[in-house]
């Protein structure tokens, strides 16, 4: 079963701090993916990977930013928190496939909170 | 710029009354369509996907939803709803012809199913 692991459930941090979360699929995706989930607005994305050390903003990259250096693992960071970056983020990664037909899998998500 | 509308916010059914939930998608040409499920505390997972074929699909759980190009509808069914349904459910698009894999989700609807 495909497993992605974000690093941390639950994460407070203060207004102006660099963030780091992790996340890291067990399944050889090339696909890997960034969203925030806030109530009544669905899930936006952030950033997503379609290989290593390669990167495209989605709908909402202001004031993140993401490495993958390896396939597995794919990292957002938030700059300088800020309070309206308190949301939950969620990681998700897929196959490549033909007609880009693969679905998604997600990790449980990280709440977020920034004082 | 494609788009996904998920009309009801909110459903609160009785245990064994009928489900629908809407979804209908802007865009004009071939897409892959999918429909996740989030239960209260964990992670999203996918309940069904139509690619292409009979535009009837059937997921896990009991659930169904049916393609109807003319209407860009994909909407989600379940004949008999029980107390464990209560989750969030989201609609997704994908275009093919895009090229990128990058996936729109709708708003979301939660569902309260009463025992």
């Amino acid at each position: 079963d495909v497993k992605v692991t974000q690093s941390s459930r639950y994460l407070v941090k203060r207004t102006g701090e660099k963030v780091f979360l992790e996340c890291v699929q067990d399944m050889d995706h090339e696909n890997m993916f960034w969203y925030r989930q806030d109530p009544g607005l669905g899930l936006r994305l952030i950033y997503f990977s379609y290989d290593v050390k390669m990167k495209e903003k989605g709908d909402i990259p202001e004031g993140y930013s993401v490495s993958r250096e390896k396939k597995e693992r794919f990292s957002l960071i938030l700059e300088s928190a800020s309070t309206n970056q308190t949301s939950m983020y969620l990681c998700a990664s897929s196959f490549r496939g033909q007609d880009s037909n693969q679905p998604q899998h997600f990790g449980d998500g990280t709440r977020l909170s920034i004082l | 710029a494609q788009s996904v509308s998920q009309h009801n916010h909110h459903v609160i059914l009785s245990e064994a009354a009928s489900l629908e939930l809407g979804c209908n998608y802007s865009y004009g040409g071939t897409v892959n369509l999918f429909w996740y499920v989030q239960y209260p505390g964990q992670h999203l997972q996918l309940l069904l996907k139509y690619f292409s074929g009979d535009p009837l699909v059937k997921g896990i759980k009991g659930f169904e939803a049916e393609f109807i190009k003319s209407k860009f509808s994909f909407n989600l069914r379940k004949p008999s709803v029980q107390w464990s349904d209560t989750a969030e459910y989201f609609c997704a698009v994908n275009s093919v012809a895009s090229g990128t894999y990058k996936y729109i989700f709708g708003t979301g609807t939660r569902l309260k199913v009463l025992a």
